[in-house]
């Protein structure tokens, strides 16, 4: 069975601060999905790979296959970058997806 | 614009009746997902259809029931049969068969009286 875990499940920072969210999976999984979710519900995807790392703006998302973890990366945090992080284990034949329970982040001014 | 939109945001229905969330695509996606959100636990999945006519029982499918008449059009209907329906419920598209990123909606809260 394909799992997901994600640490922390709450992360409070202040402006400015470098932020770290870590995504551990099992055997399984061929891909990562790093998705965003603001209050109001709906989800944004931010990355997915599946090896290597990727940036985007002020995120970075890192995944190390051989010891199946994955990052997410925010540097110069914003309080606008407060949400809850979501990562995504994708395998299978039929491209399921698996989530983590996700990481609510607060970014205070 | 292209993307996904779910009707209604909010929607509230008495316990025994019958629901049907709506979610439509203008993106071409083949594949189609519904999942179920509840507080402290990740997304689950219900059903995803990869092709029209055609759709598979995902984790927690007991109480639901779909359709995938067109390309676009995935609803989803919560049955009475559904113990705990009361949720918050996402829809999700993906272009083609292999590993690509998917596409949410907005997302419909159900909240059952």
């Amino acid at each position: 069975k394909n799992e997901v875990e994600q640490s922390p499940q709450n992360l409070t920072a202040q402006e400015g601060e470098f932020i770290t969210i870590n995504c551990s999976y099992s055997v399984g999984i061929s891909a990562l999905h790093w998705l965003q979710q603001h209050p109001g519900g709906g989800i944004v995807s931010l990355f997915m790979l599946s090896s290597g790392k990727k940036k985007h703006g002020r995120l970075i998302a890192t995944i190390n296959i051989q010891e199946k973890h994955s990052s997410l990366h925010i540097t110069a945090s914003h309080p606008r970058d407060s949400a809850v992080y979501i990562c995504a284990g994708l395998g299978g034949s039929n491209y399921k997806l698996t989530f983590g329970k996700g990481t609510l982040l607060t970014v205070n001014p | 614009d292209g993307g996904i939109t779910q009707s209604p945001k909010y929607l509230f229905r008495k316990e025994g009746q019958n629901v049907t969330l709506s979610c439509e695509q203008n993106l071409n996606h083949d594949a189609m997902y519904w999942y179920r959100q509840d507080p402290g636990q990740g997304l689950r999945l219900i059903y995803y259809s990869q092709i029209v006519n055609d759709f598979q029982k995902g984790d927690i499918a007991e109480g639901y029931s779909v359709s995938r008449e067109k390309k676009e059009s995935f609803p989803l209907t919560v049955t009475s049969a559904q113990k705990n329906p009361t949720a918050f419920y996402l829809c999700a598209s993906m272009a083609g068969y292999s590993y690509n990123e998917q596409f949410f909606g907005p997302g419909t809260r159900l909240t059952v009286l």
